[in-house]
């Protein structure tokens, strides 16, 4: 499988905090997009970094991408506890032609 | 509103029974997907579409078949349902990638289906 994996699996952090999430995948890309999921709902996007970009920001998100290293970090500052969900991390393939590929998915809880 | 809409929302079926699960989008979109969600394992694509009548396999393609013959619609169809295709599904388009890089994907609100 060509799935990605995010890293931590979950993470808990106080209002306040920056979160942290990475993601690591297996094949050359073209962009690399991450999406969030509130529990049971559907995903949103959330920003996208295509592979000839190493940093992208949009409000409070910060995104980079390592391309030699196969992998990606969002950075969420000062948190709320609305953005409490589940973060994925998802690519396309150079190698696979139109597949698209998810990652298992990092669980943040922001406590109020 | 721009909008995925799926239907039905939640489904409790039986061991064999054909069923299908409906998607349309309104936004004019080439590319849609289906999806479905286990927990662990993500989202793991089934099949999409690059355009009218044209489809391919995803990555978990077995005991599933789509069709598209309008652009809005993009219906996923279990000939024989069985107990593992019991899972969250998610209908998401797009519009066409542009040489290879994808753009973002609007989802549908999911389909909670149970084979029993």
């Amino acid at each position: 499988s060509q799935q990605g994996e995010e890293d931590p699996q979950a993470l808990s952090i106080q209002e306040g905090e920056n979160a942290t999430m990475n993601c690591s995948y297996k094949t050359s890309i073209n962009n690399l997009q991450w999406y969030r999921q509130n529990s049971g709902r559907g995903l949103v996007h959330l920003i996208l970094i295509r592979s000839n970009e190493r940093e992208k920001h949009s409000g409070r998100l910060r995104v980079t991408l390592d391309t030699s290293k196969k992998s990606s970090s969002l950075l969420i500052t000062a948190s709320r506890a609305a953005d409490t969900a589940s973060y994925f991390c998802a690519t396309d393939s150079k190698d696979t032609g139109n597949q698209f590929y998810f990652g298992t998915g990092t669980s943040l809880t922001v406590i109020p | 509103e721009a909008q995925v809409t799926q239907n039905p929302r939640y489904l409790i079926t039986v061991t064999g029974k054909k069923l299908t699960v409906t998607c349309s989008q309104n936004m004019n979109h080439e590319y849609m997907s289906w999806y479905r969600q286990d927990p662990g394992l993500g989202l793991r694509q089934i099949y999409y579409s690059m355009n009218v009548e044209v489809t391919d396999k995803g990555d978990v393609p077995e005991g599933y078949k789509v069709s598209r013959k309008e652009k809005r619609n993009f219906p996923l169809i279990l000939e024989s349902p069985s107990p593992n295709q019991t899972s969250l599904y998610f209908c998401a388009s797009s519009l066409q990638p542009v040489a290879g890089s994808y753009n973002e994907q609007f989802f549908g609100p999911g389909t909670r289906l149970t084979v029993l």
